[in-house]
């Protein structure tokens, strides 16, 4: 039962230009999101997070946007940089402390960044 | 402050047999979460540890089972390995009481053959 989903498999972006990874959720029990950014041969860095009391979060050139109402979530990155190319992953985590430990993920974005 | 760290970095075992995989968390973190990330997939959350005690536990069967030491050390053990748990095997710690971000190892390649 796949709960959070990333339905681009793979995203283009010129170096400079916004890159905007999408992420949808089923569960409306979530209530913390989080983007996790990973290189081969690493594990997944952890990039910025958001409540769900909260619609929109920014760390630096990253921000995320939450609407619940569609269980969607965005992660915006201006500008793209070459250091940028990596798989990105959205998870999700639900309210109940059994919960606390398991984080949901989708399958991943890769990200290219060109020059 | 010292990261999260896994041992060994890559495995190869034949069916049948038990693994052993190793994980530091980073310094002043309790949780320890272990996570299975097949090829093409997200990480799969296996079971969690906080106090030496597992905290939860996610879909998978009981050869898969973990130790967490006093000093927030953590071991996944898997026995009779199938070949389907070939998989990049993670280890992701965090400070409990409401913080819900994890920081994960490099993780263990596995291969079973």
């Amino acid at each position: 039962d796949q709960q959070v989903k990333q339905n681009s498999p793979s995203l283009s972006v010129q170096e400079g230009r916004i890159s905007i990874l999408n992420c949808d959720y089923t569960n409306s029990m979530f209530d913390y999101f989080l983007w996790y950014k990973k290189y081969p041969a690493e594990g997944p860095t952890f990039l910025i997070s958001i409540s769900s009391i909260k619609d929109k979060n920014e760390d630096g050139r990253f921000t995320v946007f939450l609407n619940k109402s569609a269980k969607h979530l965005s992660l915006h990155i201006v500008p793209s940089q070459p250091g940028d190319s990596a798989v990105y992953f959205c998870a999700a985590s639900g309210p109940t402390t059994d919960s606390w430990g398991k984080l949901q993920f989708g399958a991943g974005t890769q990200v290219v960044v060109t020059p | 402050e010292t990261g999260v760290t896994q041992s060994p970095t890559h495995l190869i075992k034949t069916r049948g047999q038990q693994v052993t995989l190793r994980c530091s968390s980073q310094s002043g973190h309790n949780t320890v979460s272990w996570y299975q990330q097949a090829l093409g997939q997200g990480p799969q959350f296996i079971f969690q540890y906080y106090r030496e005690e597992e905290n939860g536990r996610g879909n998978f069967p009981p050869r898969f089972s973990g130790l967490q030491f006093p000093n927030y050390s953590s071991e996944l053990n898997v026995n009779a390995l199938e070949l389907d748990d070939s998989a990049l095997y993670l280890c992701a710690s965090s400070l409990v009481g409401g913080m819900k971000t994890q920081y994960f190892g490099p993780g263990t390649r596995l291969l079973v053959l």
